[in-house]
């Protein structure tokens, strides 16, 4: 079964700070992987979507790295806001059935001022 | 500019009563699916359409039916609701050949079957 992985299941962080939260997946054969914030109460909103032969990726603080070669994923937000504060989560598709997407149970980041 | 509509977005049902919940997306993407959406848990496919007339299912289909009419609307019908069924709902939709793109998620609908 293709799983998705995402650590740590929950962080806080000051205003300002940096931080990185991690996905692994064993989906195969791959297709791209994508990140989507979603605010509490909302839908889930796409930041970044890789491609096997993208490595990294960027949308403003938000960027995005992807080893294929180790089913990792990397998201860093730079110089928190408290706007940041959402759940963060690893989606994967596979390349023989890219209709079904698999998701992570999401990191929940908290900024606090 | 509404994107994904979803309706309603509060909804309590007794056990055993049917309800639809409804989705309407203005973007003319063809490919539409609802998820659900359970603590601790990823989101979970229930069913998906890549264009009128066409439907499939997800990974969690039993209880829960589909159509698809229009391009523009893909309603979920619950059959007989079950205290299992308490959950937060997504429609989403996508442009994109051969697969969903960027997905566009409305802003969910959470029910509770008691």
């Amino acid at each position: 079964k293709n799983q998705v992985e995402q650590s740590p299941q929950s962080l806080i962080i000051l205003e300002g700070k940096n931080c990185t939260l991690q996905c692994n997946y064993t989906v195969s054969p791959f297709s791209n992987l994508r990140w989507y914030k979603q605010d509490t109460g909302r839908g889930p909103v796409s930041l970044t979507i890789m491609t096997f032969s993208e490595n990294t990726k960027s949308n403003g603080r938000y960027t995005a790295t992807l080893d294929a070669d180790t089913k990792q994923s990397s998201l860093h937000i730079t110089a928190s806001q408290l706007s940041d504060s959402a759940s963060y989560i690893c989606v994967v598709s596979a390349y023989s059935n890219d209709y079904k997407l698999s998701f992570g149970a999401g990191t929940t980041v908290t900024v606090r001022a | 500019n509404a994107g994904v509509t979803q309706t309603p977005k509060f909804q309590v049902l007794k056990t055993g009563q049917s309800m639809t919940l409804q989705c309407a997306q203005d973007m003319n993407h063809e490919y539409m699916s609802w998820y659900r959406q359970d603590p601790g848990m990823g989101l979970r496919l229930i069913h998906y359409s890549v264009g009128a007339g066409i439907t499939d299912q997800g990974e969690v289909p039993n209880g829960y039916n589909v159509s698809r009419s229009t391009t523009e609307d893909f309603p979920l019908r619950l059959l007989s609701a079950a205290p299992s069924q308490t959950s937060v709902y997504f429609c989403a939709s996508s442009s994109g050949q051969g697969g969903p793109g960027k997905l566009f998620f409305g802003s969910g609908t959470q029910l509770s079957v008691l």
